[in-house]
């Protein structure tokens, strides 16, 4: 049973434009979603959260959107860099837990 | 260092043998996570200690996986009479607690062959 989902497996956009990194999650329980971004033969590394009590957060040219009642968040990138390109990975859990459930990742590739 | 060590950064064993992979968590953070990335997969969770409690090993695929932690530092998986779809790549993460962002170390490329 996925409870992370992200449908696309690869998205190329070309540089300067936004790029947007699409997850669904189907277990309501979940209250607090990361997005990590992992480079070839590197760990994953944080990029940014949203807590379930607010449907955006922004850092710099990254953006989270969390859509509760569709169980949906999106990570926007904006403008996208040929330095972005990367597997982005989202990620849930739920307060007083610590047990993150991934998705399977988007490549992301970005055309200079 | 400031970060999440792994080493080694790649393992080529045979079938069969056991492997022993090690984790040093970044200081001070209390709890630390095994994932494991196969092929074309996201990260699978494999287990987690928290201080002094029970780690949760709900992840780990068979008996020839297990884990330890010792001290409430340095963290060793160890994968007995290793199998071909072992292969992997194995990340170690840390955190300061529960619900706060975890940081990976830059995992162990495992290959069975």
């Amino acid at each position: 049973d996925q409870q992370v989902k992200q449908n696309s497996p690869s998205l190329s956009v070309q540089e300067g434009r936004i790029s947007i990194l699409n997850c669904d999650y189907t277990n309501s329980m979940f209250d607090y979603f990361l997005w990590y971004k992992k480079y070839p033969a590197e760990g994953p590394t944080f990029l940014i959260s949203i807590s379930s009590i607010k449907d955006k957060n922004e850092d710099g040219r990254f953006t989270v959107f969390l859509n509760k009642s569709a169980k949906h968040l999106s990570l926007h990138i904006v403008p996208s860099q040929p330095g972005d390109s990367a597997v982005y990975f989202c990620a849930a859990t739920f307060s007083g837990t610590y047990k993150y459930i991934f998705g399977t990742g988007t490549r992301l590739k970005v055309l200079a | 260092g400031a970060g999440v060590s792994q080493s080694p950064s790649n393992k080529v064993t045979e079938k069969g043998k056991d492997v022993e992979l090690r984790c040093d968590p970044i200081s001070g953070h209390t709890a630390l996570y095994w994932y494991r990335q196969s092929l074309g997969q996201g990260l699978e969770f494999l287990i987690y200690f928290q201080g002094n409690s029970a780690p949760d090993k709900s992840g780990l695929p068979s008996d020839r996986f297990s884990a330890e932690r010792t001290g409430g530092s340095v963290s060793t998986l160890t994968i007995q009479r290793t199998q071909q779809e072992d292969s992997a790549v194995y990340l170690c993460a840390s955190s300061l607690g529960d619900s706060t962002e975890a940081f990976f170390g830059q995992g162990t490329r495992l290959t069975v062959v």
